[in-house]
């Protein structure tokens, strides 16, 4: 099956710095989501991306398909940026891969 | 919209109690899944379905049933609850049309099995 990893695993950063985070996938995708689950454990939808560029305000995601990565951008970071991102893959199923994680710690 | 609605948020079992965790959603979704997080992980699929009727497994669904009579419910049962079943459980629903398919997912159910 899809195998996805994340990186880093863990970020610290202080509030008003931007962040590059990362999503390797190991086959071709029809699915690609962002999630950030904040510190009560909700999962937020950030992006469905399985290809190209969107933006949301602060945010950014970046899909290269043919590459089998992905990127999210977070600029002048806040401290209720704080918690774990997911990237999740979907392969030609209906079953989202999900990676482990990136812990993101903002100070403030 | 609600959303994807799940019951109850917390729930303590004893080791052999069974319980049913609900899920529902009010977006007219057609597709609808079960995943569990463990702690520092992400998410892995126990079930899904398609449509009212049908149910397919997922990544880990052994010691779970999933029943889904209705487009809006698809509730999780646990039978003989395990020690190892002890997770968050999360709902999640989509509309599959096309290529579009999008989860959207629920607050989710923390379940300690002791």
């Amino acid at each position: 099956g899809i195998q996805v990893e994340q990186s880093p695993p863990d970020l610290i950063l202080q509030e008003g710095a931007n962040s590059t985070l990362r999503c390797n996938f190991s086959d071709s995708v029809n699915n690609l989501q962002w999630f950030h689950q904040n510190p009560w454990g909700q999962l937020i939808n950030l992006f469905y991306i399985p290809s190209g560029t969107k933006q949301n305000g602060r945010l950014s995601a970046t899909t290269v398909a043919t590459e089998r990565y992905s990127l999210l951008y977070i600029s002048s970071s806040q401290t209720t940026d704080s918690g774990v991102y997911f990237c999740a893959v979907g392969g030609g199923s209906e079953k989202l891969v999900f990676g482990k994680g990136t812990k993101l710690t903002v100070n403030p | 919209n609600a959303g994807v609605t799940q019951t109850p948020k917390f729930r303590i079992l004893k080791i052999g109690q069974s319980m049913t965790l609900q899920c529902t959603q009010d977006m007219n979704h057609n597709y609808m899944y079960w995943y569990r997080q463990d702690p520092g992980m992400g998410l892995k699929l126990i079930y899904y379905s398609v449509g009212a009727g049908i149910t397919d497994k997922g990544e880990v669904p052994n010691g779970y049933n999933v029943s889904r009579s209705t487009t809006e419910d698809f509730p999780l049962r646990l039978e003989l609850a395990a020690p190892s079943q002890t997770s968050v459980y999360f709902c999640a629903s989509s509309y599959r049309g096309s290529s579009y398919n999008e989860q959207f997912f629920g607050p989710g159910t923390r379940l300690t099995v002791l």
